[in-house]
């Protein structure tokens, strides 16, 4: 199984609709991260979370919100979904060691196509 | 503050044929830096990361890539393509912090048989 689990991988909603990706870790991290994958434009962080209380926006939070609802679980919503948000997300985890420098583990993604 | 710039979008080699990533970065502080793959509908996997040891740096699968602080560079290469090596490949810049890294915009690796 992956350490990193992603659901849904793939998601074809309309506008205007509330949409939640969910993400679940077996790998005992505490920080868990969102970042959206657009193409020619590398990854970009909407979230992150260093604990279960600790919640920090990233370079790109509007029109995104998320939950962490316990150590190993860390969803994101879109709470209204508009087309500019069609994008492959990804949820990513580090303990406090590889996260300093920059190892982070990844799930597979989840493609979103908001119609 | 931080940028990265990969030189190419794509890069096609043929099998058995050298393979080179280009990647120019910009920091303020002592960066660390990484190259990480993607292959196609998979996550991302760190193939190799420098934070200020050695500075010819060998990750998985037979990549290499060299910190060249006059010239702003950090490289990936392999000495002979195969055509499992076929994936999009991100450098990344970090300064050290926990959350802040800096992609590329990806380099896409062709493999011609």
């Amino acid at each position: 199984d992956a350490d990193v689990t992603q659901t849904p991988r793939n998601r074809i909603t309309k506008t205007g609709k509330r949409i939640m990706l969910e993400c679940s870790q077996t790998k005992g991290h505490d920080r868990m991260y969102w970042y959206r994958q657009d193409p020619g434009l590398g990854l970009r962080l909407i979230y992150y979370s260093f604990d279960v209380k600790d919640i920090n926006k990233g370079e790109i939070s509007d029109g995104y919100s998320v939950s962490r609802q316990a150590q190993a679980k860390f969803s994101l919503s879109l709470e209204s979904a508009i087309p500019n948000q069609t994008a492959l997300y990804f949820c990513a985890t580090s303990d406090y060691w590889t996260g300093r420098t920059g190892e982070l583990f990844f799930g597979e993604g989840s493609r979103l196509t908001v119609l | 503050a931080q940028s990265v710039t990969q030189l190419d979008s794509h890069v096609s080699v043929s099998e058995g044929t050298p393979v080179l990533l280009r990647c120019n970065y910009s920091s303020s502080y002592s960066p660390s830096l990484f190259w990480y793959v993607q292959h196609p509908n998979k996550g991302l996997q760190l193939l190799l990361k420098y934070t200020s040891a050695a500075t010819l740096v060998k990750g998985i699968n037979g990549f290499e890539a060299e910190f060249k602080k006059s010239e702003t560079s950090f490289h990936l290469t392999k000495p002979s393509a195969h055509m499992s090596d076929a994936a999009e490949y991100f450098c990344v810049v970090s300064d050290g912090s926990n959350y802040q890294l800096i992609w590329g915009a990806g380099t896409k690796l062709i493999i011609k048989p």
